[in-house]
């Protein structure tokens, strides 16, 4: 059963524009949540997090938003870059459980 | 440059033949684990471990061990491996296990059992 959803597996998005990515997930007892950007033949990197006492956190043009009620997040770029053309994955984890649970990624290309 | 090295990057076998993928981190980081990245499924854990010689299942450990005697290395070793193993693995690493905590990911190893 897979715990944590990303629904959309592409996304395109002309350069400038927002981008949103979602993510879903089932276990209430998530409460810290990342994303990490994959390029290709690279390991991820670390992109943004947020704690489930919070609803959202911004960093320069990224900002993750946490519905808890929904058990829902989001990813927002803006403006979106060429550069941002990536497969993105949320991921979260349950204090004491010491495990990671990532999503199927969502492949992302901005266009110029 | 801080950094986790992952060893072979690149790997073809055959069924049954035992191999060892490396990895090490030079940034003192207490907790290290293994995912495997296959098409539609994403990134699924293996194995993680919190500190030297605590070690302790992911989602999906089946075919694989791994051992920690240093801090630095986390080598996966597959005792036997099959087809179904073919994936793209990779080794992560963070100064502990907490959400606040930024796993860093090394390059990757892909391997391929025939």
């Amino acid at each position: 059963d897979q715990q944590v959803k990303q629904n959309s597996p592409s996304l395109s998005v002309q350069e400038g524009r927002i981008s949103i990515l979602n993510c879903d997930y089932t276990n209430s007892m998530f409460d810290y949540f990342l994303w990490y950007k994959k390029y290709p033949a690279e390991g991820p990197t670390f992109l943004i997090s947020i704690s489930s006492i919070k609803d959202k956190n911004e960093d320069g043009r990224f900002t993750v938003f946490l519905n808890k009620s929904a058990k829902h997040l989001s990813l927002h770029i803006v403006p979106s870059q060429p550069g941002d053309s990536a497969v993105y994955f949320c991921a979260a984890s349950a204090s004491g459980t010491y495990k990671y649970i990532f999503g199927t990624g969502t492949r992302l290309k901005v266009l110029a | 440059e801080a950094q986790v090295t992952q060893n072979p990057r690149y790997l073809i076998t055959v069924t049954g033949k035992k191999l060892t993928v490396t990895c090490s981190q030079n940034m003192n980081h207490e907790y290290m684990s293994w995912y495997r990245q296959d098409p539609g499924l994403g990134l699924r854990q293996i194995y993680y471990s919190m500190n030297v010689e605590v070690t302790d299942k992911g989602d999906v450990p089946e075919g694989y061990k791994v051992s920690r005697k240093e801090k630095r290395n986390f080598p996966l070793i597959l005792e036997s491996p099959s087809p179904n193993q073919t994936s793209l693995y990779f080794c992560a690493s963070s100064q502990r296990m907490t959400g606040a905590d930024t796993q860093y990911f090394g390059p990757g190893t892909r391997l391929t059992v025939l």
